[in-house]
Parts: C-alpha cells; structure tokens; sequence
C-alpha cells in the first residue's frame, strides 16, 4: 500500500531563508506526488504534482519540489520564504495503478518568522 | 467556476442526532471524494466516487456513516446517530480526471458534537 512520511511536524524559518519541507513516500508502483498547502479555517489548495513526466516539479507560489526515486522522496522547496507561506503543507500519494484515491502525509506546518 | 460547494460551514449538534453534510462539486468533474481530518488522524479518506457510484467506502468509520451521490452535482454525508469522536472538519472534493490526479478541495464543514 502506498504511504507517505512527512518528516518534521513543524518548521520554522525567517522571512527570506530557503524553504525545505520533507516528504518520503512508499510505493510499490511508479507514485503520483502531490503537494498541497492549507491556510487556516480554509480547504486544501494544490501546490504542484509529479505524474512522471519531469522530476523536477514547479507549482504556484515559487514553490518546486524535485522527486528522486533512489531516495524515495519529493520535497517541496523556496529558495526565500515569505510571511505569507505560513500555513500547513500535505504530501500526497496515489496508487497509479489501482486507481485508489490520494493518501496524505500528517501535515507540516510552516511558521514564518520577520 | 464557484468552486466545491460544501454546506454548511460549520454544524454543532448534539450527541444521537442526526447529521447532514452536503457537498457540490465542480460541474464537469467527474470523481467526487469525502475526507475528514482530525488533530489526531489528520486527513483520512471516507468514501469516494467515479461518476457517481461508489468505488471505495473502506474508509467510512462505522455504519453510522452512509453518503449518497444520486446525480453528478450533489452529495451528502450523513451521520445517524452523532457522537462525540465525530467532531472533526469533513472535506469534500472532486477531481476532473480520477483519483490519480490533483483534486479540487471545499472549504470544509466543521462538526462539533456535543
């Protein structure tokens, strides 16, 4: 079955300082790779998504993530954070294969600091 | 496009009642999904469709869960009777293109059973 491991429940950095957030994930056939962000009291937004075409992924906000099957691993970065990225980030991974719906990570929340 | 439609916003009720989420997914999409996220458990998938028939319900808690897609623009989540461990925020969201790919979230309903 597929899964993901977000790693660190919580990260902190200082307004400009790069963004690196965790995701492993495990799968026995070729992952689709989501990242998603979720701003309080607010629904989930897509950030950008792997569907095996280039590995290195660009999505909204200048975010980017890179998957690298060796490692088992798609994280999500930004070379200078902004205040505005506080929130919570979700890794996400579906089963190509079986058709089964997303399986997401506990979450990592990003704090922002000036 | 207004967007995944989710009512109410937020529901309090009290323990042995009834309970109604509803959700309106984007026209056109085709996979429509419920999940319910919690401190604990963060999000966990409930129940999810493919042109409105039911595909995996493995994760619907008990049998005090049902959820109902009779037509392409509607779907509801209902909970008889509510208990307390119910209180959570239920998601619904639907998907253009499957399960596989990046799906469209609601704002959420928040329950509170008391």
């Amino acid at each position: 079955a597929q899964s993901v491991t977000q790693l660190g429940s919580h990260v902190s950095v200082s307004e400009g300082a790069l963004v690196l957030l965790r995701c492993n994930y495990s799968s026995s056939v070729p992952p689709y790779l989501f990242w998603y962000v979720q701003y309080p009291n607010q629904g989930l937004q897509l950030l950008l998504k792997y569907t095996s075409a280039a590995t290195l992924v660009k999505g909204i906000n200048g975010f980017e993530a890179e998957f690298k099957k060796s490692e088992t691993s798609f994280h999500l970065t930004k070379p200078s954070a902004h205040m505005s990225d506080a929130a919570e980030y979700f890794c996400a991974v579906s089963d190509t294969q079986a058709g089964t719906a997303l399986i997401f990570g506990k979450g990592t929340t990003l704090s922002v600091s000036s | 496009d207004a967007g995944v439609i989710q009512s109410p916003r937020h529901e309090v009720t009290e323990m042995g009642q009834e309970v109604t989420l509803r959700c309106k997914p984007i026209s056109g999409h085709n996979s429509l999904f419920w999940y319910r996220q919690t401190m604990m458990r963060g999000l966990e998938l409930l129940i999810y469709f493919n042109n409105n028939v039911p595909i995996d319900d493995s994760g619907m808690p008990e049998d005090r869960f049902s959820a109902k897609m009779p037509n392409a623009s509607f779907s509801t989540l209902k909970i008889q009777p509510s208990e307390p461990r119910d209180s959570a925020v239920y998601f619904c969201a639907s998907s253009l293109q499957g399960p596989n790919y990046g799906y469209t979230f609601g704002s959420g309903t928040r329950l509170t059973v008391v």
